[in-house]
């Protein structure tokens, strides 16, 4: 079955720098493009970053353009999120999603905190 | 990237039904059927419940349902059950791949 593993959060302060990675098994990785969406405390789900599937094209919310990258290593099965100058305002639990066949994202992980706090 | 506009919260008895709206433009749930919903119970991960405004994906129990009218997507949940009980959000894929969420609306099941 789609299993999808995070890890890589924590406390940061910040400026600082953190890189997410989420573990991908249980279907083709290089076949499907994938996504990053998190949850801030108190708030609702908010898209982060999307990557097609060869990782040529990746699209960012305006909210973290230019400070986060997203990339993927599809001989390692795993998806990146690259993610500097953190704000507080980035803190949140992080999820990976698959992006689905039909505008969706159909596969979720149980997700990563991280914490911008001095 | 404007949000999609849901209701904070709704809520029902055991039995009974509930509506959820999603609110989009011209330019996003008004233009294409790609409209999806998803269910994120407390302290777990989000599911995705509704494909392409209507369409549940295997598992999903029909008591769950979407539509759509103009700018405005919706998901009826009848026959209310305790494990109803989550956060609901809806989304649209925009244009160049990109994604916008609901604000998101707590179901309470009183």
């Amino acid at each position: 079955q789609v299993q999808l593993v995070e890890s890589g959060g924590g406390v940061v302060q910040p400026g600082r720098s953190l890189r997410l990675s989420c573990a991908a098994s249980g279907f083709t990785f290089s076949r499907y493009g994938m996504h990053w969406v998190r949850r801030a405390p108190g708030k609702g789900l908010e898209w982060v970053s999307f990557i097609r599937n060869g990782g040529t094209n990746q699209n960012y919310a305006d909210s973290v353009k230019g400070r986060f990258t997203i990339s993927r290593d599809n001989s390692r099965n795993t998806l990146y999120l690259q993610m500097d100058s953190l704000r507080a305002e980035d803190t949140a639990v992080y999820y990976c999603a698959r992006d689905g066949p039909h505008f969706d994202m159909d596969s979720w992980g149980q997700g990563t905190l991280v914490t911008v706090s001095s | 990237q404007s949000a999609l506009t849901q209701p904070p919260s709704v809520s029902g008895s055991p039995g009974q039904s509930v509506i959820i709206s999603c609110t989009g433009t011209s330019s996003d749930i008004g233009s294409y059927d790609r409209v999806s919903w998803y269910q994120q119970p407390p302290g777990t991960a989000p599911k995705l419940l509704i494909y392409e405004v209507t369409n549940r994906p295997s598992g999903v129990p029909d008591r769950f349902s979407g539509s759509k009218s103009g700018n405005t997507a919706s998901l009826s949940i009848t026959g209310l059950q305790a494990e109803d009980e989550a956060d609901y959000y809806c989304s649209s894929k925009l244009s160049s791949d990109t994604w916008v969420f609901g604000g998101g609306t707590k179901l309470t099941v009183l």
